[in-house]
């Protein structure tokens, strides 16, 4: 139980375009989810907090005009990067908490992997 | 903020040792301790976790200690095997039910030979 999946699991985009990051929790449902990014080699640092239904809350210093986060339904969230840019080349990881699961229990999807040109 | 710190950054152990990774956090708020395991390419995968109503917890081969006056916690992983060679990481959040958000230590690459 508690799977999380994204799609795709990688990706390769040029400089300029945009790109969308499906996150989904396949056998719960999930009011809350989460978008992290991963430098090689580093932590992963929290991107913006998502619930169904209503605006997601961005970190400080991450930009909401550039990661375009929507999450319309308690199984899925998505992440859309616009304008990419290379600096932007990063491994994207969700998370999410079950409705009426274990309170704050994050479960992790398996992160796509962004590469742009 | 939140602010977890973590060490070893790097660990080696033979096969069939224990090792021990350590946190300390900085807000008194956080209740709330997972830890995770990251495996090269992959999302990160919960392998066990501790509230602050609770000193230590155990799951087969692992456990995790907390120490809320002192503010650090613990894993501990017995036994070691080659496939428990991965990134570890530890997290702390306030627990405040569904917004809470994970603080994540900067992570131990644990490595078991042979």
């Amino acid at each position: 139980g508690a799977v999380v999946s994204q799609h795709p699991s990688w990706v390769i985009c040029k400089s300029g375009t945009s790109v969308k990051i499906e996150c989904r929790s396949l056998d719960f449902q999930a009011t809350t989810m989460f978008w992290y990014r991963q430098f090689p080699k580093q932590s992963l640092m929290l991107m913006a907090t998502s619930n169904e239904g209503s605006k997601a809350t961005y970190e400080q210093g991450v930009e909401k005009d550039k990661f375009l986060i929507n999450h319309a339904s308690l199984t899925l969230s998505t992440l859309t990067v616009t304008s990419a840019h290379p600096e932007d080349s990063s491994f994207y990881i969700c998370s999410a908490i079950s409705a009426g699961g274990v309170p704050d229990t994050q479960y992790f999807g398996p992160g796509t992997r962004l590469t742009v040109l | 903020g939140e602010n977890v710190e973590q060490h070893p950054s790097t660990l080696s152990v033979q096969e069939g040792d224990s090792a021990v990774i350590k946190c300390t956090y900085s807000d008194s708020a956080s209740n709330y301790f997972p830890w995770y395991k990251q495996e090269l390419g992959k999302g990160p995968q919960l392998i066990i976790d501790i509230r602050s109503n609770v000193g230590e917890k155990k799951d087969q081969r692992i456990a995790v200690t907390l120490n809320k006056t002192a503010k650090h916690f613990s894993l501990h992983i017995t036994e070691t095997q080659p496939e428990d060679s991965a990134v570890y990481f530890c997290a702390a959040s306030p627990g405040t039910g569904t917004a809470s958000k994970l603080t994540f230590g900067t992570g131990t690459r644990l490595q078991v030979t042979l």
